[in-house]
């Protein structure tokens, strides 16, 4: 069964960048055919995706996240990270990371809180 | 890139029917046949429940089925159950390798 793990800081100070880890277990990241996603969720608001990589490497962003977004891939560790940098208040969310393929996420990590405070 | 539509809440008594609603454009929802829902309880990560407008993942009641007219797709909870109560979310592919959620929709059980 395969499982997904956020990590990462719980709490990042305004203009730094928040920085998660994704670990995968129970399968490789590397298999074909999937795309590894991150998605955030504000305290008491909607899903909003943020991008996804490929094993190979390849990155797709959302539009209004996308000049402050990196997503990364670590295949010798089985995980996948993310970079938001410049952050603010409006940042503040539950961010999961997911496996997507075909316009779906189908599996999900349990989720992470993110506070942007000083 | 705007999120597609959704009623902010739907309610029903058990064992009814309901239907959730997904709007969107012919840009997201009417170009692409990769429309996929999910049910989110509080504190919980969201599970998919509906895939490529209408199929279901393994394990995943046959209670729930998905369609989809024009820029418009749907979710259909039939014989509505206690467990049911949560959140529900849609999400269509949008071109160019991204992909927008809807704005919720919150389920009662009256």
């Amino acid at each position: 069964q395969l499982q997904l793990q956020e990590s990462g800081s719980g709490l990042v100070k305004p203009s730094q960048t928040l920085s998660l880890t994704c670990a995968v277990s129970g399968g490789s990241i590397s298999s074909g055919g999937y795309s590894w996603s991150w998605i955030r969720q504000p305290p008491g608001k909607g899903l909003e995706w943020i991008g996804y990589i490929y094993h190979s490497g390849s990155t797709y962003y959302n539009p209004s996240l996308k000049s402050r977004v990196t997503i990364s891939v670590d295949r010798s560790k089985n995980q996948f990270s993310l970079k938001l940098s410049s952050v603010t208040a409006a940042d503040t969310a539950v961010y999961y990371c997911a496996r997507s393929g075909r316009g779906a996420f189908d599996y999900w990590g349990q989720g992470t809180l993110v506070t942007v405070s000083s | 890139q705007s999120a597609l539509t959704q009623p902010a809440s739907v309610s029903g008594s058990p064992g009814q029917s309901i239907t959730i609603s997904c709007t969107g454009t012919s840009s997201d929802v009417g170009s692409y046949n990769l429309v996929s829902w999910y049910q989110q309880h509080p504190g919980k990560a969201p599970k998919l429940m509906i895939y490529e407008g209408s199929k279901r993942p393994s394990g995943v009641s046959n209670r729930f089925s998905g369609s989809k007219s024009g820029n418009t797709a749907s979710l259909t909870i039939s014989g509505l159950q206690a467990e049911d109560e949560a959140d529900y979310y849609c999400c269509s592919y949008a071109g160019s390798s991204t992909n927008v959620f809807g704005t919720g929709t919150k389920v009662t059980v009256l």
